[in-house]
């Protein structure tokens, strides 16, 4: 039960997209489309803004979005706002009924 | 509206036990799988353990399994963490979340409580 791989930081001016991935294996990823991604703002809960890859809950803009190619899920967000600045997390379903997060991605808008 | 309140953490020995619980409000406990969600000092997040709505089904991360125990009142709507054996890697904040009606397994969570700290260490 590895954690899944994501980038330290990744940055972007406002009104950029940035693209933030989330590296598992054929256990996790490769083997189900049940990527979740959370936002996560300091001292607040995460909020889950990507699930089943792509799929958005209600109330969450159009500009985040979701994609998975193989082992990999990318999370993207386009137009961005000083307010997205926050700690990004990814987490997947996997073969041993577990789920697994990645360690986190914080996103600095410059 | 929903809500998730931790309690139960604090300071224990190597070796101790402890047993966390969550209460919740605002949904239909038993309709939704349930999780714990930890997050050591400066690290991210880790996921426990979850149990599906009747609690008879239920899934641990391979780093507490057979030290913890995660089980669920629904007349109470609370949650529970027994967590025994505990190491001094086991130190962090505990967070409940539910698992949403919509993602196979509630693999997906939407709502997360605050947290209830535990700190394992002589």
């Amino acid at each position: 039960q590895s954690a899944l791989t994501q980038p330290a930081s990744v940055s972007g001016s406002p009104g950029q997209s940035i693209t933030v991935s989330c590296t598992g294996t054929g256990s996790d990823i490769g083997s189900y489309n049940l990527v979740s991604w959370y936002q996560e703002h300091p001292g607040k809960a995460p909020k889950l803004i990507i699930y089943d890859v792509n799929k958005r809950p209600s109330g969450v803009s159009t500009r985040f979005s979701g994609s998975k190619s193989g082992n990999t899920a990318s999370l993207t967000i386009s137009g961005l706002l000083p307010e997205d600045e926050a700690d990004y997390h990814c987490s997947s379903y996997t073969l041993s009924s577990t789920v697994v997060f990645g360690g986190g991605t914080r996103l600095t808008v410059l | 509206d929903v809500q998730l309140v931790e309690s139960g953490g604090g300071l224990v020995q190597p070796g101790g036990s402890l047993r966390l619980s969550c209460v919740v409000s605002g949904f239909t406990f038993s309709g939704h799988w349930m999780h714990w969600v930890r997050r050591a000092p400066g690290r991210g997040l880790v996921w426990v353990s979850r149990v599906n709505g009747g609690g008879g089904s239920t899934h641990y991360a391979d780093s507490v399994k057979g030290r913890f125990t995660i089980s669920r009142d629904n007349a109470k709507n609370t949650l529970y963490l027994q967590m025994n054996s505990l190491r001094a890697e086991d130190t962090a904040i505990y967070y409940c979340a539910r698992g949403t009606e919509y993602t196979y397994g509630g693999s997906a969570l939407d709502y997360w409580g605050q947290g209830t700290p535990v700190t394992v260490s002589s």
